[in-house]
């Protein structure tokens, strides 16, 4: 069972349309992060949230922290075929060691020219 | 500065076998977590290592260990494989204390139990 649920589970889109990932949880996160992943790779930390109500903006990408810190979602606009990938959300919670986060299962992101 | 290196990138094993993952974290950074991502489960926790020392372990069963050296580099150990432990190991080192610093993820690697 993931403590963190992402949605959609895959996201196929057209270059330039917009698109919104969202993880939610029932339980309280001290930080949450977003990750992306590609083939082959390891996940690559996109942000980092740690106060409810966040929003952070990384230029087409918009990061929100919710205000009960029990969700977050990762807005793109005008999405570019660079931007395919798995993101990943992750949350530290303040009873955890400092190195386990708690991840979702992905979200697949596949941007066609 | 280089990455986080985690050898072999690719092993095939038996059921029954064990196999050992090594991982090189960036210079500097002395805790060392490793986790589990399968298609179906994503990324699980499995321990964290700091200063040689475990500081937290997942829900992994006993066949599963690790350790960490002097140097801050660490290994995995997972023994009597069975066919559910295919998957790809990934090794990340952190700077920072607390859940708000950066994980630095290795490439990872893929381990398949025929």
């Amino acid at each position: 069972t993931q403590l963190l649920e992402q949605s959609p589970q895959f996201l196929s889109i057209q270059e330039g349309e917009n698109l919104t990932v969202y993880c939610n949880s029932s339980s309280v996160f001290s930080s949450l992060q977003w990750y992306r992943q590609e083939p082959g790779e390891g996940p690559v930390l996109l942000v980092t949230v740690v106060t409810g109500g966040e929003v952070k903006k990384l230029k087409r990408l918009t990061f929100q922290f919710g205000d009960a810190r029990k969700d977050s979602s990762l807005h793109i606009t005008a999405a570019q075929p660079g931007d395919t990938g798995l993101y990943l959300c992750a949350g530290g919670r303040r009873d955890d060691s400092w190195g386990k986060l708690q991840f979702g299962a992905g979200t697949q992101v596949v941007v066609t020219p | 500065k280089a990455g986080v290196t985690q050898t072999p990138r690719y092993l095939i094993k038996t059921r029954g076998q064990q196999v050992t993952l090594s991982c090189s974290p960036i210079s500097g950074h002395r805790s060392v977590s490793w986790y589990q991502q399968t298609p179906g489960q994503g990324l699980q926790f499995l321990f964290e290592y700091f200063s040689e020392t475990q500081r937290n372990k997942g829900n992994f069963p006993g066949r599963f260990s690790g350790r960490q050296f002097s140097n801050s580099r660490s290994e995995m150990n997972v023994s009597t494989l069975e066919l559910g432990d295919s998957a790809l190991y990934l090794c990340a080192s952190r700077r920072a204390a607390g859940n708000t610093g950066e994980l630095f993820f290795g490439e990872g690697s893929r381990l398949t139990v025929l």
